[in-house]
C-alpha cells in the first residue's frame, strides 16, 4: 500500500523555540494531507487540512499562527509549531488519501508513523 | 474540548478467542467507515473499511458490521493473537467533507497468553 513518512520521529525542544515536522507521501501524490494531534490515551484530533498550492484549512480552536502549515509540493507537507510550550507536547500524525486528492468518493487514508514532540 | 484524564475503554481476551470491539459513530450522514489499529508510539494502520450501502464486510480474520439504524459499528477479530494487542479506532467520513476523518475514542485490546 501507499507509504507516508514523517520526520523527525521524535523531537525534544526548549520552550519558546520552533519545530518543523515533515510529512511525505513516498510513492504517490497527495494534493491534500491532514494533520492530527494525539494526546496520551486519547483519540486523534484533526488539526488542519493541508492543501497543495493554497492555504491550509484549520479546525476550530487551532491557532493558524501557531501551527504553520506549508504544502509546497505534491509529496510534502510541513507543520511548524512556533514558539512551542510544554502544553504543545503531543504526538503529531499526518495522513494522506491515496487517490491523489481528486474529489470524489472517500478513499483510504494512509497515516505516517507520527512525531513525538516534547517541549521542556 | 479535550477530556483531561480520559482513559481508553479496555478489552482483554484470551489468545485464540474472538474479540468484538464496538464503536458508536456520531454523524448519520457518514457514508464511509474505517477501522484502524494503532500500536504504541506508531501511526494508525488501516484494517478494514465499509461503505454505508453494506452492513457487513469480511477480511482476513476480521469482520466489520455496520448498523446504520443505531449508528453502530463493530470489529470482530477471529482467533485473536498477541500481535493484535493495540488500540483500535473507528473513523467515519461523509462525502463532501473533503475526506476528513472523525475518529472515535478508541479501545485498548489486550491479548492474554
Amino acid at each position: 500500500g501507499a507509504v507516508v513518512s514523517q520526520h523527525p520521529s521524535w523531537v525534544i525542544c526548549k520552550s519558546g523555540t520552533s519545530v518543523k515536522i515533515e510529512c511525505r507521501s513516498l510513492d504517490f501524490q497527495a494534493t491534500t494531507m491532514f494533520w492530527y494531534r494525539q494526546f496520551p490515551k486519547q483519540s486523534l484530533m484533526l488539526m488542519a487540512t493541508s492543501n497543495e498550492g493554497s492555504k491550509a484549512t484549520y479546525e476550530q480552536g487551532v491557532e493558524k499562527d501557531k501551527f504553520l502549515i506549508n504544502h509546497a509540493s505534491l509529496t510534502l507537507s510541513t507543520l511548524t509549531v512556533t514558539s512551542a510550550h510544554p502544553e504543545d507536547s503531543s504526538f503529531y500524525i499526518c495522513s494522506a488519501p491515496a487517490s491523489g486528492g481528486a474529489e470524489g468518493p472517500p478513499d483510504t487514508q494512509y497515516f505516517g508513523p507520527g512525531t513525538r514532540l516534547t517541549v521542556l | 474540548g479535550e477530556s483531561v484524564g480520559l482513559h481508553l475503554p479496555t478489552l482483554s481476551v484470551q489468545e485464540g478467542d474472538n474479540s468484538i470491539i464496538n464503536c458508536a459513530y456520531s454523524n448519520s450522514a457518514s457514508d464511509y467507515f474505517i477501522w484502524y489499529k494503532q500500536e504504541s508510539g506508531k501511526g494508525p494502520q488501516f484494517i478494514i473499511d465499509i461503505r454505508s450501502n453494506m452492513d457487513k464486510r469480511q477480511g482476513q480474520r476480521v469482520t466489520v458490521l455496520l448498523n446504520k439504524t443505531v449508528k453502530h459499528l463493530s470489529l470482530q477479530i477471529a482467533a485473536t493473537q498477541p500481535g493484535d494487542s493495540a488500540v483500535y479506532f473507528c473513523a467515519e467520513n461523509y462525502y463532501g467533507s473533503a475526506r476528513q476523518l472523525t475518529f472515535g475514542s478508541g479501545t485498548q485490546l489486550t491479548v492474554l497468553p
